[in-house]
């Protein structure tokens, strides 16, 4: 079984729909990450949280918000979704043992808002 | 302010043949380097990272790269590629807050 799972892998949504995309990890790691990838811009942080209570903004948080409900979960909502959200979402995960392990990513969700 | 650039957007090799994929790099303090790889249809996976000590740093695959601080690059290398090395690689480096700067990324394709 994969360390780190999203779902759903695919998704198409609605301009104004509210929805949730979730990640598991087994890996036992405290850090989860949620990045969006759009063509040419590589990948851009949207939120972390280094533990259950720890919840920080990354580059691009407006728009987004962001549940941890227990260590291995990390759950990324968009509140009314719009086309410009159309892209690939990653989850990741590290460990946090130094400042920058290495991060394990999951195979990612299309997301596409009409 | 912290950035990283990778010049090419696509580059063709033949298999067998050798590669190096270019990665500069903004930023004030000692960097934090790495290299990510996207195989198609996955998610990125850590090929190799610099922190500090020996500038040509191994990883994994085959892979190695160069730190070079004159020159604010950490350059990608392979002696000979391989089909299954067709993917999109990421140079990243360690921003504030705990934040990697990615590159845009560059597709490999390889000829047969």
């Amino acid at each position: 079984d994969a360390d780190v799972t999203q779902t759903p892998r695919n998704r198409i949504t609605k301009t104004g729909k509210r929805i949730m995309l979730e990640c598991s990890q087994t890996k036992g790691h405290d850090r989860m990450y949620w990045y969006r990838q759009d063509p040419g811009l590589g990948l851009r942080l949207i939120y972390y949280s280094f533990d259950v209570k720890d919840i920080n903004k990354g580059e691009i948080s407006d728009g987004y918000s962001v549940s941890r409900q227990a260590q291995a979960k990390f759950s990324l909502s968009l509140e009314s979704a719009i086309p410009n959200q159309t892209a690939l979402y990653f989850c990741a995960t590290s460990d946090s043992n130094g400042r920058w392990e290495t991060q394990y990513f999951g195979p990612g969700t299309r997301l596409l808002v009409l | 302010a912290q950035s990283v650039t990778q010049p090419d957007i696509h580059i063709t090799v033949s298999e067998g043949a050798s590669l190096e994929l270019r990665c500069n790099y903004s930023y004030g303090a000692t960097p934090y380097l790495f290299w990510y790889v996207q195989s198609p249809g996955q998610g990125l996976q850590l090929l190799l990272k610099y922190f500090s000590g020996d500038t040509l740093v191994q990883g994994i695959k085959g892979f190695e790269a160069e730190f070079k601080r004159s020159q604010s690059s950490f350059n990608l290398r392979k002696p000979s590629v391989h089909w299954s090395d067709a993917a999109e690689y990421f140079c990243a480096v360690g921003g504030s807050n705990y934040q990697l700067i990615w590159g845009a990324g560059t597709k490999l394709i390889i000829k047969p």
